[in-house]
């Protein structure tokens, strides 16, 4: 099962920043935050993760409370290309053990 | 340039029939994954190989025979096909950086079984 919950669905107006909330409460100290993202029909396309600090690249930044139970993905100025299903997967396993376990994610829908 | 790619990208066929998918990368890592996602969108991992040794195994039907003949290609190989085995299956890889293992997916293969 999923480590992670999140909403369902939200919406964004186009070139306003995206907050995508993440619960994680039963996260280990060594376990990874990861976020993808799945457009219609593709496949799921790596955006950011994170272990402690707070992360930023050149798609998203990724805010991960001081215990670690919860995230928060940001896309700082979100357009229609933006509207995916966006995963937050807490990494479990470790070496060549690792797996991403799935949920459901989050339907992000940037409207014009 | 493709770092994961998958053929064929389109399978239609029909029950009982075995067909194979192809999965290459061309990113130098050590370790391929293939995950399945159903008609309800739900992502499962099945496999991952890590130089070309199974490491995940995820209570797969042993009708699916994963094949990784070097590091950049991991095969699946499905037997006597299944309405049920009707999805997109997505091929991943990834290279172990000091613990940080990032995957990266293919663009799927859509398999439809009738």
């Amino acid at each position: 099962d999923a480590k992670t919950t999140q909403p369902t669905s939200m919406d964004c107006a186009e070139g306003r920043a995206a907050n995508l909330p993440c619960n994680h409460s039963t996260i280990s100290g060594n376990e990874y935050v990861y976020w993808y993202r799945q457009i219609h029909s593709q496949g799921p396309q790596y955006i950011i993760h994170g272990l402690k600090n707070n992360e930023t690249n050149e798609m998203a930044s990724l805010i991960i409370t001081e215990d670690r139970k919860s995230s928060t993905l940001i896309l700082p100025h979100a357009t229609l290309r933006d509207t995916a299903v966006y995963y937050c997967i807490v990494r479990v396993g470790g070496g060549a053990t690792n797996k991403l376990i799935f949920g459901t994610g989050t339907l992000l829908a940037v409207q014009p | 340039d493709t770092a994961v790619s998958q053929t064929p990208k389109y399978l239609v066929t029909q029950m009982g029939n075995d067909k194979s998918i192809k999965c290459e990368q061309n990113l130098g890592h050590d370790t391929m994954y293939w995950y399945k996602q159903d008609s309800k969108k739900f992502l499962k991992i099945m496999f991952s190989y890590n130089n070309k040794e199974l490491i995940i195994n995820e209570t797969v039907p042993n009708r699916f025979s994963p094949k990784s003949p070097d590091k950049a290609h991991l095969n699946l190989h499905i037997n006597s096909l299944e309405l049920g085995d009707s999805a997109v299956y997505f091929c991943a890889s990834s290279q172990d950086l000091g613990g940080e293992k990032t995957q990266y997916f293919g663009p799927g293969t859509r398999l439809l079984v009738l």
